[in-house]
C-alpha cells in the first residue's frame, strides 16, 4: 500500500459534497479503481478510470484524473447516510495486480 | 458479489496449527488473488493465481501457500499459524462480471484469530 497514499479520515454533512483524494506513484498505471467498504463487508467495485481518461462521471459519482500529478479523486454529490463506508483507491499495472491505499473513511453526519 | 464464496467466514485456531481458507468462483475468471487486510494498511497482496496450477506472491506471501487445482477454486495455506497472521482474508477474481476485463471482484472476507 505505500505506492498509493490517501487521507484516513474525512467528515461530511449530509447533502454536501465529499471529495476524497489519493496520489499514486507508478507512471505505468493502466487502470484507477475506487472501491467502497461497508462495515463487516467486503469491497465493492464503485466505478474505475482508465489511465488515458482525465474524467468519468456516474450518476453522484465524479472521478477526477490528473496524471501529470498522479493524483485521483472520488466527487460524491448530495452525500447521504449511506455513503458512510471506508474507500479505497486503488491502481493496477500491466501484471494484473492491483495496489490498495490505506483508506479513508467517511462519516456522514445529520 | 454473486460469483465468489469464502469458507470459512470465521475461524479461530491457536499459533502452530494448520490452517486451510477456500474461495470458490462460479464465474470461469482467470485470475484469482488472496488478499489480507489490516487496520491502516489497505489490503495486501498475499498470493494470485493466473490458471489452474499457476500460481505466484505477492508482497506478504512469508507463511503462506496457495492451490488452484480448478479454476474455481484457489485456497490458501497457513502452515503453522501465528499470531501475525490473525487478520480479515479476502480473495477476487478478475473478469466480466456485468463490467470490463480490468475489474476485481471481491468475496465477503474470512475473519482469522490466531490464539
Amino acid at each position: 500500500g505505500e505506492d498509493v497514499e490517501q487521507s484516513l479520515f474525512l467528515s461530511v454533512r449530509e447533502g454536501d459534497s465529499s471529495v476524497i483524494n489519493c496520489t499514486y506513484t507508478d507512471s505505468s498505471s493502466t487502470y484507477l479503481y475506487w472501491y467502497k467498504q461497508e462495515p463487516g463487508a467486503g469491497l465493492q467495485l464503485l466505478t474505475y478510470i482508465f489511465s488515458n481518461m482525465d474524467m468519468k462521471q456516474d450518476q453522484r459519482l465524479t472521478v477526477l484524473l490528473n496524471k501529470k500529478d498522479k493524483h485521483l479523486s472520488l466527487r460524491i454529490a448530495d452525500t447521504q447516510t449511506g455513503d458512510s463506508a471506508i474507500y479505497f483507491c486503488a491502481e493496477s499495472t500491466n501484471d494484473y495486480k492491483l495496489s490498495f491505499g490505506a483508506g479513508t473513511t467517511v462519516t456522514v453526519r445529520a | 458479489d454473486a460469483g465468489i464464496t469464502q469458507s470459512p467466514r470465521h475461524k479461530v485456531t491457536e499459533t502452530g496449527t494448520p490452517v486451510t481458507l477456500r474461495c470458490h468462483q462460479t464465474e470461469n475468471h482467470r485470475y484469482m488473488y488472496w488478499y489480507r487486510q489490516d487496520p491502516g494498511h489497505g489490503l495486501r497482496l498475499i498470493h494470485y493465481s493466473y490458471g489452474v496450477k499457476d500460481t505466484d506472491k505477492g508482497e506478504v506471501s512469508d507463511g503462506y501457500s496457495v492451490s488452484r487445482s480448478k479454476t474455481e477454486d484457489f485456497l490458501l495455506t497457513l502452515e503453522s499459524a501465528t499470531s501475525s497472521q490473525t487478520s480479515v482474508y479476502f480473495c477476487a477474481t478478475r473478469g466480466p462480471i456485468g463490467g470490463s476485463q480490468e475489474t476485481q471482484y471481491f468475496g465477503p472476507g474470512t475473519r482469522l484469530l490466531v490464539l
